[in-house]
């Protein structure tokens, strides 16, 4: 069987600042999203990428940048942190949608 | 673009009585209805699906139903356990982008010994 890490686990932050979650997976997908979510709001898709150095925009990419280096690896970039933002930021691969664990987003 | 609505936010069950999930969809085009479990601190799993191609579809205690006519799908838990307990998410998946699933909020199901 596969698996899929997110790094950090935990992140904070300060407002205004540039942060980058990293998302890798090893089940050979060619497929891989970022979510967010936020409670009571399910998930919202924020960027995906159909194959390496592909990217597609989801319905939340404002405020955000994503990029695909290699086929197993998927980064997601807050370019501007804002304050008392919370979230969950959860990477997925494949149209099945394989999650990993999440990145739990403070910002101060 | 697709919307998917899940009716019940919370839902509370004795411990071997039946819940039901209930969501609706827009989009006449979605084709495929993944569900998926969330236990606390987790990331999200797949639990079972269901194809356009069929009405019902049942995974051990779990069983899908969808009304393409109602644009309505549901997933019933049967005999339901404490480790049932968890965040159930609807999806749905359009025919025009196969790619892209739209989750609905989440029922957090509760339950009780």
């Amino acid at each position: 069987g596969g698996i899929i890490t997110q790094t950090p686990k935990f992140l904070i932050g300060q407002e205004g600042q540039k942060l980058t979650l990293k998302c890798q997976q090893n089940f050979n997908h060619d497929t891989m999203y970022w979510y967010r979510q936020d409670s009571g709001k399910g998930l919202r898709l924020i960027y995906y990428s159909i194959t390496e150095n592909d990217l597609q925009k989801g319905d939340l990419s404002e405020g955000y940048d994503a990029s695909r280096e290699k086929k197993s690896s998927f980064s997601l970039t807050v370019t501007s942190a804002q304050k008392n933002e919370m979230a969950v930021f959860l990477c997925a691969s494949s149209a099945e949608q394989f999650f990993g664990p999440g990145t739990r987003l403070t910002v101060l | 673009g697709e919307k998917v609505e899940q009716h019940e936010s919370t839902l509370s069950v004795r411990e071997g009585d039946s819940a039901v999930i209930n969501c609706t969809y827009t989009d006449t085009a979605s084709s495929y209805f993944p569900w998926y479990k969330q236990e606390a601190g987790k990331g999200l799993h797949f639990v079972i699906d269901i194809r356009s191609n069929v009405d019902r579809k049942q995974s051990q205690r779990l069983i899908v139903l969808l009304d393409k006519k109602a644009k309505r799908f549901s997933l019933h838990i049967t005999a339901t356990q404490p480790e049932d307990s968890a965040i159930y998410f609807c999806a749905a998946s359009p025919d025009t982008n196969a790619y892209k699933v739209i989750f609905g909020k989440g029922t957090h199901l509760h339950v009780l010994p």
